[in-house]
């Protein structure tokens, strides 16, 4: 079991560029969730899944959009990048709406 | 406006000693609640949860005691190792609130001197 795993680990991106999160699970989980931690804060939510085919908005959606087209995979766009969202992304899943189990994180950088 | 806060951003504590983090909430629909602990440069790691009707939940060297009344929960490790050093969060989820999400508070450095 790999649990959940992102990708990529790192990226460097330049205003106005867009690229896309992977964020993919193997433990059948129906419920995924994205999130971003800046330095000195908590874990916000951006968009979450309680299923294949859902999505949802969290509590800091703006400029970014989400699709779950398969059960095991949640992927997180940023179709025009902004220096305000450098940040460390990480992808979490649950199989009920309780505990989240998350993944190693993405660093991202947009200069 | 903050509805979990973590009000140390750092705390220290000797190898073998009790470590005490403190979280205080402010919503009364808050229905459970966990500890998330975290590496630098990892992923948060689930540690430890609780349900609001609980007072405690134990786990080896975690114990989690949460006070309704108080809206305080408190996560106790002992005793202390080395190893525990990392940024501890806490999480709470609200009763019938969005499929699950939990608000998290903003941490608190742990580091455990031998």
């Amino acid at each position: 079991n790999a649990g959940v795993t992102q990708t990529p680990k790192f990226r460097v991106l330049k205003t106005g560029q867009s690229m896309t999160l992977l964020c993919a699970q193997d433990m059948n989980h129906e419920y995924m969730y994205w999130y971003r931690q800046d330095p000195g804060m908590g874990l916000r939510l951006i968009h979450y899944s309680v299923g294949e085919g859902t999505t949802a908005k969290g509590e800091v959606p703006d400029g970014y959009n989400v699709s779950r087209l398969k059960k095991q995979n949640f992927l997180l766009g940023l179709e025009s990048a902004a220096p305000s969202q450098t940040s460390v992304y990480f992808c979490a899943s649950s199989i009920q709406p309780r505990t989240q189990y998350f993944g190693p994180g993405t660093r991202l950088t947009v200069l | 406006d903050q509805q979990v806060k973590q009000n140390s951003p750092s705390l220290s504590v000797q190898e073998g000693r009790i470590s005490i983090l403190n979280c205080d909430y402010t919503n009364s629909m808050f229905d459970y609640f966990l500890w998330y602990k975290k590496y630098p440069a990892e992923g948060p790691t689930f540690l430890i949860s609780i349900s609001s009707i609980k007072d405690k939940n134990e786990d080896g060297r975690f114990t989690v005691f949460l006070n309704k009344s108080a809206k305080h929960l408190s996560l106790h490790i002992v005793p202390s190792q080395p190893g525990d050093s990392a940024v501890y969060f806490c999480a709470a989820r609200a009763y019938g609130g969005s499929q699950g999400n939990l608000i998290f508070g903003k941490g608190t450095k742990l580091s455990v001197k031998p």
